[in-house]
C-alpha cells in the first residue's frame, strides 16, 4: 500500500542533543513538508521541498535542518539550537502542482528530558 | 496573503446532534479547499475536499460546499457520533504554482453519549 511513514512514533532527547526524525513516502510525490504542532495548536510549517536536493525554509525553520537526497525521503534534524523542541512533528507529501490534497504521516512525538 | 479562519472550539455536542464548524478563507483566484480530521495522537486524514466554486465535498456523513461568494467552506453533519470526536482542520491550497498549503487553527469536537 502506498503511504507516508514516520518513525519513530515517540522519541526522547536529552537537552543539547541533536535528533533526526525519519519520513519516507512511496507515493512518488515530488513535494514533502515538515510541520510542527504544539498542544491545542494548529500546524506550523518548518521546511518544505519540491524537488530532490532542494528545500526551502518555512515559517519556523530556526533550530531545524533537513535534507532531500532521495525523492522518497525527507528527514528532519532537530538541533540543540531549537530552544523548545518538545512537540508533535508531522510530515506530509503532495503531487506538484499541489492542486489536490496533502497526505500525512502518523507523526512523531518528541520529548526533551 | 492567504489565510484560513475557523470557529474557535472546543465544540461539545450530544450524540445525534447537528454539527456545523465554520470556515472562511482569504485567497486570490480559486484555491482548492479541504477538511482534515485528526484523532488523538495521530496524523491528519483527509475528510473531504472541493476544487471549484459550488462543489460539494462529502464523506462519512460530513459535507461542505465551496462558496466563492462568501469565501466559506463550512463543515456540516446531520447526526454526530461519539466516534466523531476529534480535531477538524480547514485548509486551502492556492491555485498558483509554488504556493504551500494553508491550515486553519483547528476546532476540537467532543461528542458526548
Amino acid at each position: 500500500d502506498g503511504g507516508i511513514t514516520q518513525s519513530p512514533k515517540y522519541l526522547f532527547r536529552k537537552e543539547g542533543q541533536n535528533v533526526t526524525l525519519s519520513c519516507e513516502q512511496n507515493l512518488n510525490h515530488d513535494a514533502m513538508y515538515w510541520y510542527r504542532q504544539d498542544p491545542g495548536q494548529g500546524l506550523r510549517l518548518i521546511y518544505y521541498s519540491q524537488i530532490v536536493n532542494d528545500f526551502q525554509k518555512g515559517d519556523i525553520a530556526e533550530g531545524y535542518s533537513v535534507s532531500r537526497e532521495k525523492k522518497e525521503s525527507f528527514p528532519l534534524t532537530v538541533t540543540s539550537a531549537q530552544k523548545n523542541p518538545t512537540a508533535f512533528y508531522l510530515c506530509a507529501s503532495s503531487i506538484l502542482p499541489a492542486t489536490t490534497e496533502a497526505f500525512f504521516g502518523q507523526g512523531t512525538r518528541l520529548t526533551v528530558v | 496573503g492567504n489565510s484560513v479562519t475557523q470557529m474557535e472550539g472546543p465544540v461539545t455536542l450530544s450524540e445525534e446532534a447537528f454539527l456545523t464548524i465554520n470556515c472562511t478563507y482569504t485567497a486570490t483566484g480559486y484555491p482548492s479547499l479541504f477538511w482534515y480530521v485528526q484523532y488523538p495522537g495521530e496524523g491528519l486524514q483527509l475528510l473531504l475536499k472541493a476544487t471549484k466554486a459550488d462543489d460539494k465535498g462529502s464523506n462519512k456523513g460530513f459535507e461542505a460546499t465551496y462558496r466563492k461568494e462568501t469565501t466559506s467552506f463550512h463543515l456540516e453533519k446531520g447526526s454526530v457520533q461519539v466516534s466523531d470526536s476529534a480535531v477538524y482542520f480547514c485548509a486551502l491550497i492556492p491555485d498558483n504554482y509554488g504556493q504551500n498549503f494553508v491550515f486553519g487553527p483547528g476546532t476540537r469536537l467532543s461528542v458526548l453519549p
